[in-house]
């Protein structure tokens, strides 16, 4: 069966420090991954999503980065964090494109910026 | 202006109660229409879908239904048991397969004994 890991679980940093969230895949091949972030009260929204290995596409432009290194690995990433970027990450995987395809949820990552 | 609008945005329900949630969307062409369940602090997770032919479909005690004419669906609880507390999210996928899923903000609901 396949699983989705995030780390760190959550994570308080001080404004202007670098950041990175790590998401893997296992028992899959070759999946869409996604970057996603949730505010209080709003809506998840996309931030990144990737269809294999080093292409990347990004939604809005915005203080971080992804990169996927490798088939089921994908990275995000800040150089300089800001207060903004504090929120509730969530990497997720999907299978193809199908009408039924659907997107399977990582347990997030907390980050509070200070 | 968001392409998917819930409500109400939070309710308190009584143990074993009954409670619907809205949806309202108007993302179209759209492929299926999904509600998530998102406990706090944990990633969503997928309780039904329904493609635009489709008006209703059962998970346990969750039934979900869709109106494309009106471009409405709703998600009913029965017998609401604790553990029902969470968000309730409604995630409309547009046609064109780039998957760029609408999201709603969710419902929150409360359940107490």
């Amino acid at each position: 069966s396949q699983t989705i890991h995030q780390w760190p679980a959550t994570l308080v940093q001080p404004v202007g420090s670098p950041l990175s969230l790590e998401c893997t895949v296992e028992g899959t091949s070759n999946p869409n991954l996604y970057w996603y972030r949730q505010a209080a009260g709003r809506g998840l929204q996309l931030l990144f999503y990737s269809v294999g290995i080093g292409q990347i596409s990004s939604e809005v432009p915005q203080n971080l980065s992804a990169s996927r290194p490798q088939d089921r690995q994908f990275i995000l990433s800040s150089k300089k964090l800001l207060l903004s970027d504090s929120g509730f990450y969530l990497c997720a995987w999907s299978a193809g494109t199908g009408a039924y395809n659907e997107q399977f949820f990582g347990p997030g990552t907390r980050l509070t910026v200070l | 202006k968001n392409q998917v609008e819930q409500s109400p945005q939070s309710l308190i329900i009584l143990e074993g109660k009954n409670c619907t949630l809205q949806c309202n969307y108007t993302v179209s062409p759209f492929s299926n229409l999904r509600w998530y369940k998102q406990d706090t602090g944990r990633g969503p997770v997928s309780l039904t879908i329904m493609t635009f032919s489709e008006n209703t479909k059962s998970n346990g005690r969750y039934t979900a239904t869709l109106d494309a004419d009106t471009k409405q669906s709703s998600l009913h609880i029965t017998a609401s048991q604790l553990s029902d507390s969470a968000s309730y999210i409604c995630v409309v996928r547009p046609t064109g397969g780039n998957n760029r899923l609408a999201f709603g903000k969710g419902n929150q609901v409360v359940v107490i004994p």
